[in-house]
């Protein structure tokens, strides 16, 4: 079966950097997609992968390993703001996103 | 760019009632949109994929006479809860595509709170 696995909550402290993975298995792959949701609103696409290696865009970076079926999103320099859900997505061979449950980011002063 | 509305953000209806959601796509053409369902702290459920102009594809377990989904222009789409039940409230999202390749970048919507009393 298809399968996104990523932790359930993070709690980390402002100005520090923190890492949320997320595994994935599916039928095919055509690239995995980090999804930002504050409490009470939609998501907000942060990156998309597809290749191996690291995209760094800002304070946010997100990496990928299609041979292990692994992606992490790095956040650097926290800011509270920051706090929210991180939505690892994959898109499988039918172009179709099998959603993770989204970790929740917790940022502390 | 890449904006996407959706109307009402929250509706509060009575158990039997219609509730329609609307979907727009503001500075781009969706070719293809998305409806999704959010319960608290779960991720998100897709309920159907709607091509502009042709019926939406259902998920599996979801009622196509239930939730009535129409694509009616490259920058509308519109979800109707028909006979809404309190079981049926919930957080609904919208997303889209311009569906210029194969993998497109989904592009959310603010959501629609609805709760059914």
């Amino acid at each position: 079966g298809q399968n996104i696995d990523q932790p359930t909550e993070m709690t980390a402290t402002e100005g520090a950097i923190v890492q949320i993975n997320c595994t994935y298995q599916t039928s095919g792959f055509n690239g995995l997609f980090w999804y930002q949701q504050h409490a009470g609103e939609a998501p907000t696409f942060l990156s998309y992968n597809v290749l191996d290696g690291l995209e760094e865009k800002g304070r946010f970076s997100s990496f990928l390993s299609r041979s292990k079926g692994y992606s992490y999103l790095l956040l650097k320099e926290l800011q509270m703001k920051d706090s929210a859900s991180y939505l690892c997505a994959a898109m499988d061979s039918n172009y179709q996103l099998i959603w993770g449950a989204g970790t929740k980011l917790i940022i502390k002063p | 760019g890449a904006v996407v509305s959706q109307h009402p953000s929250r509706v509060i209806c009575k158990s039997g009632t219609s509730v329609k959601i609307e979907c727009r796509s503001l500075d781009f053409q969706a070719t293809t949109m998305f409806w999704y369902r959010q319960f608290p702290k779960k991720s998100l459920m897709l309920m159907a994929t709607s091509n502009e102009g042709s019926k939406a594809t259902y998920e599996q377990g979801v009622e196509k006479d239930k939730f009535l989904i129409n694509h009616a222009s490259l920058t509308l789409s519109t979800l109707t809860v028909t006979s809404a039940h309190p079981e049926d409230s919930s957080f609904y999202i919208c997303s889209a595509t311009s569906g210029q390749g194969d993998v497109d970048t989904q592009y959310f919507g603010p959501g629609t709170r609805l709760t059914v009393l």
